[in-house]
């Protein structure tokens, strides 16, 4: 299907286990971002890749790695997840040189106990 | 980092009643401007993406403004209807980020 799936949409995991959330998308789009939904903040940015092999940090990155090795991939990993990372995540990702919106994905809820 | 901020961070209106909210952002590195309605427990909606200053943009009842020199962006909905609750966060694009504000939570009131 074409789009921007997330995986899985739900996980619940326990604190200091490591968990990788993944999102792949089907348009080839430049950019993508990792976002996390909290309270009173709207989407926080985790980090950003401005294509395969570029990754740069957002607003909130510690506790967490991201990769992308190919264009449509970029996974994002909890080394040891903690409580405070308990949220949704959300990934997106914009074509580049065109001004167009964000595209999402579903959202993972992550529930760390 | 940008730092983007909307207001009023929630609000109140009676089914009918038109109303605004503000999104401001740095002017500086600023490529384009985003609009969306998020409903819980769903993906947020694009409504409006703006590049140009002075740039106006309309769907339906909800209109958008940009000023880039200043750095701000008003959303308008005239004749709020019970479905438009929703919150609405802006999104302000620069080089590579896309960096959200907190959006504004909007309730109808019947």
């Amino acid at each position: 299907d074409a789009g921007i799936t997330q995986s899985p949409r739900y996980k619940i995991t326990e604190t200091g286990r490591q968990v990788t959330l993944m999102c792949h998308q089907t348009w080839s789009h430049s950019y993508m971002f990792w976002y996390r939904q909290d309270l009173g903040h709207g989407l926080r940015l985790i980090y950003y890749s401005a294509a395969a092999d570029i990754t740069d940090k957002g607003e909130v990155p510690d506790g967490y790695v991201v990769s992308r090795s190919k264009t449509e991939n970029f996974p994002l990993t909890l080394e040891s997840a903690t409580r405070s990372q308990t949220s949704v995540y959300f990934c997106a990702s914009i074509p580049q040189g065109l001004n167009t919106e964000a595209f999402f994905g579903q959202g993972t809820r992550l529930t760390v106990v | 980092i940008l730092n983007v901020e909307q207001s009023p961070q929630s609000l109140h209106v009676q089914e009918g009643d038109s109303t605004n909210f503000t999104c401001s952002f740095p002017s500086s590195n600023f490529y384009a401007l985003h609009w969306y309605r998020w409903e819980t427990a769903k993906s947020p909606e694009a409504l409006f993406v703006m590049t140009l200053n002075g740039d106006e943009k309309k769907k339906g009842r909800i209109s958008a403004t940009l000023n880039t020199k200043e750095g701000y962006s008003y959303l308008y909905i005239k004749g709020s209807q019970p479905e438009d609750s929703a919150t609405y966060l802006c999104a302000s694009q620069g080089a590579q980020k896309l960096v959200f504000g907190q959006g504004t939570r909007l309730t109808i009131n019947p």
